[in-house]
């Protein structure tokens, strides 16, 4: 059974440093791996796809990397704003086609 | 309205209460998904609906009841829930192919309180 785990729980930074967020998973056999970020009672948004083949992926600040046999994902963001306070998510895609879910990462960014 | 919807997106509900989720996905995707999100816990994926059938039923109690009447709507129907039922309710939709699975878009979520 596919396991997620995201650490730390929860992390406060600086504005302005750069900061990275880690995902680990028990099964390598995946299909892909999404970054989600959610604001406090909100759904989720879908911030960077990488499918099993890549190593990584940027969107803007944003960078994640896949490291497929070691079972770890990183999502690095550079030059942290107050406006990227959320929790982050990390979810792998399975052979079953299911999306399994770490707990996140709840990230505060100081003013 | 573009994206993924849902109504309502708050909910307070007696035990004996019957309600319903309504979750509307404007993407043109083939396949919907209900996930049920608790404090402190993992997302965990409830129903999976491919071309409106369901092909996955997550050991979900019959309380939950979902309905997938085309390709853009998705219903939860709920009866008899109890208190721990209480969570925030996600739709999402996605595209699913010969190649595989692409992304899930999720809606903002119905916040659930069963009193």
């Amino acid at each position: 059974k596919q396991e997620v785990t995201q650490i730390p729980a929860a992390l406060s930074v600086p504005e302005g440093e750069n900061l990275v967020l880690n995902c680990s998973f028990t099964d390598s056999a995946i299909y892909n791996l999404q970054w989600f970020r959610q604001d406090p009672g909100k759904g989720l948004t879908s911030l960077l796809l990488i499918q099993s083949s890549q190593r990584e992926q940027t969107s803007g600040r944003l960078n994640a990397s896949l490291d497929k046999s070691s079972g770890r994902s990183t999502l690095y963001i550079a030059a942290s704003q107050p406006g990227d306070s959320a929790t982050y998510l990390c979810a792998v895609r399975g052979g079953n086609e299911k999306l399994t879910f770490g707990t996140g990462t709840r990230l505060t960014i100081i003013p | 309205e573009t994206g993924v919807t849902q109504t309502p997106r708050h909910l307070v509900m007696g035990m004996t209460n019957k309600k319903s989720l309504k979750c509307e996905q404007h993407l043109g995707h083939n396949a919907m998904y209900w996930y049920k999100q608790s404090a402190k816990k993992p997302l965990e994926l409830m129903f999976v609906y491919n071309f409106k059938e369901q092909t996955e039923n997550n050991s979900v109690p019959s309380r939950f009841s979902p309905e997938c009447p085309n390709s853009s709507h998705l219903f939860l129907h709920l009866h008899t829930l109890q208190p721990e039922d209480s969570a925030l309710y996600l739709c999402a939709s996605s595209q699913v192919g010969q190649s595989g699975t692409y992304e899930q878009y999720f809606g903002p979520g119905t916040r659930l309180t069963v009193t």
